[in-house]
Formats: structure tokens, C-alpha cells, sequence
């Protein structure tokens, strides 16, 4: 099946520091990612949507300044959270698909986030 | 508009006993539906997904699910539970031609007792 590998998996860094998250589509083109955060005991909050070559998409409340993403290749995504600060702690999840309509996202297995 | 509705935010059954997870959907389009199992500290795992072929689906582990629009259900099922199936579940459904954006239910979390 297809394989999304996210890294890292767990960061732990001082505040005012920048983060980059890496999410690669590992068996197939990704012509599309999406990024979630998760609270605990929470349903997935979709943060962006990005396409491969384009600027990426935000949802409603998202910092794109505080939030950067890239999506270079088709293999490839990054999530750099800038000047990070307590608040932004949280579990981010990536997520892929080849684009083509009612396909399943396919997801990797996350990055917990610690912003001490 | 898309939305999903899980039911229960927590169930608990006893191992060997039959799972029931309910989902309902609401859709202006003809819908994809999914269900996605989450481990603890993990993404999320395809279990199934409806794509308006047979309205009875097989999934992965035993899961089933059966799309019902009269009822606009999607519930999850599985005849028997296994200790491992204890995790998060996702019901998802999806508008078409709308990019795979994906509307998430809130969760059921599911807890199998020994």
C-alpha cells in the first residue's frame, strides 16, 4: 500500500526556535499533501492543503507567516513552524494523495511537537 | 455541505464481542466515505472506504461497513473484538471533484476489555 513517512517523530525544542516537519510520499507522486494539527482527544484540524509547484492553501485562523509550507516535488512536502512558542505544542500529521478525485488520503504516522 | 456525525465518542466491548461504530453523513454530492483507525501517538490507517460501488464494504483486520443513503449511515462494524483493535476511529467523507478534501468526525475512541 501506499506509505507516507513523516519526520521527525518527536521534537523537543526551545521557544522562539523554527521547526521543519518533513512528510514524503515514499511509493507514489503526491500531487497533493495536507497538513493537520490534533489536539489530544481531538479530531484532525486541517492546517493547509498544498499542491506540488503552487503556494499552499490555508485554512481559516492559520498564520501562513507562522506556518511555511513547501511542497517542491511531487515526493515532498515540508511544514516549518517559525519562532515556535508553547502554544504551537501539538501533534502535526501529513497527509498525501496522487490528486485524482475520492481517493484516500493517506497519512503519516505524525510529529509531536514540545515547545518548551 | 459535507459533515459526519460519529455517535458515540467512546465505546467499550469485551473481547470476542461484536464492535458497532456508528457514523452518519451529511451530503450534498454523492459521497466518499471512509474509515480510518488511530493508534495512539500514530497517523491515522485506512480501515475501508465507499466510493459508490458495493454499498457493503470489507476492510482490513475484519472491519465492515455498510453505506446506507436511506439512512445516511456509514456505520463500522466487526463480528468479534481483539484486544488490538483498542484505538481512535475516524469516520471521513469526502465531497467529489473538491480536491480529496477530507471532513473528519470527531472520533470514537474504543476501549476492549479483557
Amino acid at each position: 500500500g501506499a506509505v507516507v513517512s513523516q519526520h521527525p517523530s518527536w521534537v523537543i525544542c526551545k521557544s522562539g526556535t523554527s521547526v521543519k516537519i518533513e512528510c514524503r510520499s515514499l511509493d507514489f507522486q503526491a500531487t497533493t499533501m495536507f497538513w493537520y494539527r490534533q489536539f489530544p482527544k481531538q479530531s484532525l484540524m486541517l492546517m493547509a492543503t498544498s499542491n506540488e509547484g503552487s503556494k499552499a492553501t490555508y485554512e481559516q485562523g492559520v498564520e501562513k507567516d507562522k506556518f511555511l509550507i513547501n511542497h517542491a516535488s511531487l515526493t515532498l512536502s515540508t511544514l516549518t513552524v517559525t519562532s515556535a512558542h508553547p502554544e504551537d505544542s501539538s501533534f502535526y500529521i501529513c497527509s498525501a494523495t496522487d490528486g485524482y478525485s475520492n481517493q484516500p488520503q493517506h497519512f503519516g504516522d505524525g510529529t509531536r511537537l514540545s515547545i518548551l | 455541505a459535507q459533515s459526519v456525525t460519529q455517535l458515540d465518542s467512546h465505546v467499550s466491548v469485551s473481547e470476542g464481542t461484536p464492535v458497532l461504530l456508528r457514523c452518519n453523513y451529511s451530503s450534498s454530492y454523492s459521497p466518499s466515505l471512509f474509515w480510518y483507525v488511530q493508534h495512539p501517538n500514530k497517523g491515522l490507517q485506512l480501515l475501508l472506504k465507499y466510493t459508490s460501488a458495493a454499498t457493503l464494504v470489507k476492510g482490513i483486520n475484519g472491519f465492515e461497513a455498510e453505506f446506507k443513503k436511506s439512512e445516511t449511515s456509514f456505520h463500522l462494524t466487526k463480528p468479534s473484538a481483539h484486544m488490538s483493535d483498542a484505538a481512535e476511529y475516524f469516520c471521513v467523507v469526502t465531497r467529489p471533484n473538491a480536491g480529496n478534501q477530507f471532513y473528519f468526525g470527531t472520533g470514537t475512541s474504543l476501549t476492549v476489555i479483557p
